[in-house]
């Protein structure tokens, strides 16, 4: 059974950078197709996919954000582990992280973060 | 960007019935469409991938079409479970892009 969860604050100042972590558990990412993604959702808003490393280290970002976002894995500690740099109130949305070969499927249960003064 | 457009952006349905979504993309996509279920508060769930093929576990009254840039979420006597967004994603190419979801309410 594949399970993720994300961890970070649930808080973060304009300007300040976030960092969210996801673990995992049930696969493993040195495993050939296996990528795990982040996506975010602003209230009452669409999904948005952010950024996405594969289990060859390969990583691939949205344009819109590739300036601001990093991302990295752990293969050791099964994490994955997202930066976000320059957080502004628009930012405020329910971070999600998921496995995905076709697909994101599982997805974690998300982290809302809210980015206020 | 290959940008998603879902109609309706909201259907209200009673049990029952019949219900068809669709997404058309900005481009060709071949067959590299997926669709989501989201419930309130909780996270996505994936139905269907390669735009018609049914994930496991997921009920036979859900079933998808189309390839190219016209893409259909058919749901067959909708159950009171059903009632949720729906989200249709692009696989073919990055970035990976969302409709801006269908809301299914009950009438």
């Amino acid at each position: 059974q594949i399970t993720l969860k994300e961890s970070g604050p649930t808080l973060v100042k304009p300007t300040q950078t976030l960092t969210l972590t996801c673990t995992f558990s049930g696969f493993s990412l040195t495993t050939s197709g296996v990528g795990v993604g982040w996506i975010r959702q602003p209230p009452g808003k669409a999904l948005e996919w952010l950024a996405l490393i594969y289990w060859d280290d390969d990583k691939l970002y949205s344009p819109s954000l590739k300036n601001r976002l990093t991302i990295t894995k752990d293969t050791s500690k099964n994490q994955v582990v997202l930066t976000m740099t320059n957080m502004d109130p628009v930012d405020t949305a329910t971070y999600y992280c998921a496995h995905t070969r076709i697909g994101f499927d599982p997805w974690g249960q998300g982290t809302l973060v809210t980015v206020s003064s | 960007d290959i940008q998603m457009t879902q109609s309706p952006s909201s259907v209200s349905a009673s049990v029952g019935d019949r219900v068809t979504i669709t997404c058309r993309a900005s481009q060709a996509i071949s067959n590299w469409l997926v669709w989501y279920q989201q419930k309130p508060g909780k996270a996505p769930k994936l139905l269907i991938y390669s735009a018609s093929t049914l994930q496991s576990g997921v009920p036979s009254r859900f079933s998808g079409s189309g390839s190219g840039t016209d893409f259909t979420l058919t749901i067959t006597s909708l159950q009171p479970e059903d009632f949720a967004t729906y989200y249709c994603q692009q696989a073919h190419s990055f970035p990976y892009t969302f409709g801006q979801g269908t809301k299914l309410e009950i009438k």
